[in-house]
């Protein structure tokens, strides 16, 4: 069975801080995808990125990084130079393909990690 | 504008009373999934379709039905709704294959007297 494990329940930050949102999984498949969700006050998902397994090349996307880490079991995210508008809750969600024959597709959530900016 | 659309966005009903929320894509996309959220419980999958026709059970299929008869809708049913399934509810597409990047709905709130 997969699982993830978002430790951080809460962060605060102030405006301009740098934080880094912490995930680590679990699976015993060789090849799965790791995915980082974002859920603004307003209750949508917005996909953020994806990464499978064998790609261990970290990646920048703005204010946004994510480092993978195989040997930890690791796919953190950091926002650089925080915002008021990043403050949202953010989940880390791992797929394995075709797991075990049923769920197919199936996306396993962290608990995901509510930030809070403050400016 | 590419997107996942869920009518309706808000619902309050009562115990029994069968109702539909629909979900409905306009990427061609083949996947087609149901989620809920609760507190303390987070996202579980309920329902999934690999394409038009073939559907499956999530995680948590007691008390739900879906139908795919066309490739952009998959409209979740609760035939009896009951307080328990008082819930966030989120529908999400992607392109079939390994790993695709799946894209949600806006979410709809249900809430179950």
């Amino acid at each position: 069975a997969q699982k993830v494990t978002q430790a951080q329940t809460e962060i605060s930050v102030v405006e301009k801080e740098d934080v880094t949102l912490d995930c680590v999984y679990e699976t015993r498949d060789t090849t799965y995808y790791l995915f980082w969700y974002k859920q603004p006050p307003s209750g949508e998902l917005v996909f953020l990125i994806r990464r499978n397994s064998f790609d261990e090349q970290n990646e920048i996307s703005g204010r946004y990084s994510w480092n993978f880490q195989k040997s930890t079991s690791s796919f953190n995210f950091t926002i650089t130079a925080s915002q008021v508008v990043d403050s949202a809750v953010y989940f880390c969600a791992l797929t394995v393909p075709n797991a075990g024959g049923t769920s197919y597709g199936k996306l396993t959530f962290g608990q995901g990690t509510i930030l809070t900016v403050h400016p | 504008e590419a997107q996942v659309t869920q009518n309706p966005r808000y619902l309050i009903t009562v115990t029994g009373k069968k109702l539909t929320v629909t979900c409905s894509q306009n990427m061609n996309h083949e996947y087609m999934s149901w989620y809920r959220q609760d507190p303390g419980l987070g996202l579980r999958q309920i329902y999934y379709s690999m394409n038009v026709e073939v559907t499956d059970k999530g995680d948590v299929p007691e008390g739900y039905k879906v139908s795919r008869k066309e490739k952009r809708n998959f409209p979740l049913i609760l035939e009896s709704p009951s307080p328990n399934q008082t819930s966030l509810y989120f529908c999400a597409s992607s392109f079939w294959g390994e790993g695709r990047e799946q894209y949600f709905g806006p979410g709809t709130r249900l809430t179950v007297t």
